[in-house]
């Protein structure tokens, strides 16, 4: 099992281009997340997905736009990016069941100029 | 007050040393409790999870205390490999929502 996947790794993109970051994990759970961590703020919630079909804002929406393409997948868009989204980005899944804890995956590390 | 409470550190430390680290949350509902191990530029893994009874790992004990809304983390015979960032984490009390994350103690081991 591959656990939770993102692509790209890296990625530099230019004030105003978009872009979509993809997600997938491969272990048949409910629910999914999408967070920011920036130097001394750490981790912060963006967007998640309690279950298929279903998504929610977390602390820091603004500027980004999820789709949960279905039980594996969990995107992330970014429609016009600025340079405050210059961050490393990390995707997680959960089970769904109390206690159970959250992984993570890689992470993207985004530079926007 | 912010919901999970971590001293950033950083601590420095020698090899062999034992150190604790503290957090406290504000949710008296908060239902699970972790350590994560974070290494520079990866992503954050589970440590251990906390219990109320305190747990036991090799070198690493984690201790729950209710009543204080407090969760420590005491790492003996300290290790180079165990330099990281340690985030304390809460679980609200329902499911299916995100994890809480302090921003991490900072532990540097030298030798």
């Amino acid at each position: 099992n591959a656990g939770v996947t993102q692509t790209p790794k890296f990625q530099v993109l230019k004030t105003g281009q978009s872009m979509t970051l993809q997600c997938a994990q491969d272990m048949n759970h409910n629910s999914m997340y999408w967070y920011r961590q920036d130097p001394g703020m750490g981790l912060r919630l963006i967007y998640y997905s309690a279950s298929e079909g279903t998504t929610d804002k977390g602390e820091v929406p603004n500027g980004y736009n999820v789709s949960r393409l279905n039980k594996r997948e969990f995107s992330l868009r970014l429609e016009s990016a600025a340079p405050s989204q210059t961050s490393v980005y990390f995707c997680a899944s959960l089970a769904g069941r109390a206690g159970e804890t959250q992984y993570f995956g890689p992470g993207t590390r985004l530079l926007v100029l | 007050r912010k919901e999970v409470e971590q001293d950033p550190g950083p601590f420095n430390v020698p090899e062999g040393a034992t150190v604790a680290f503290n957090c406290t949350y504000s949710n008296s509902a908060s239902q699970s409790f972790f350590w994560y191990r974070q290494d520079c530029r990866k992503e954050p893994k589970l440590l251990m999870s906390v219990y109320s009874s305190g747990n036991e790992d090799g070198r690493f004990t984690a201790q729950l205390n209710r009543a204080s809304q407090y969760i420590s983390l005491l790492i003996r015979d300290s290790k180079l490999s165990d330099s990281a960032t340690y985030l304390c984490v809460v679980s609200p009390q329902w499911t299916g929502t995100a994890l809480i994350f302090g921003k991490g103690t900072t532990l540097s081991v030298s030798s």
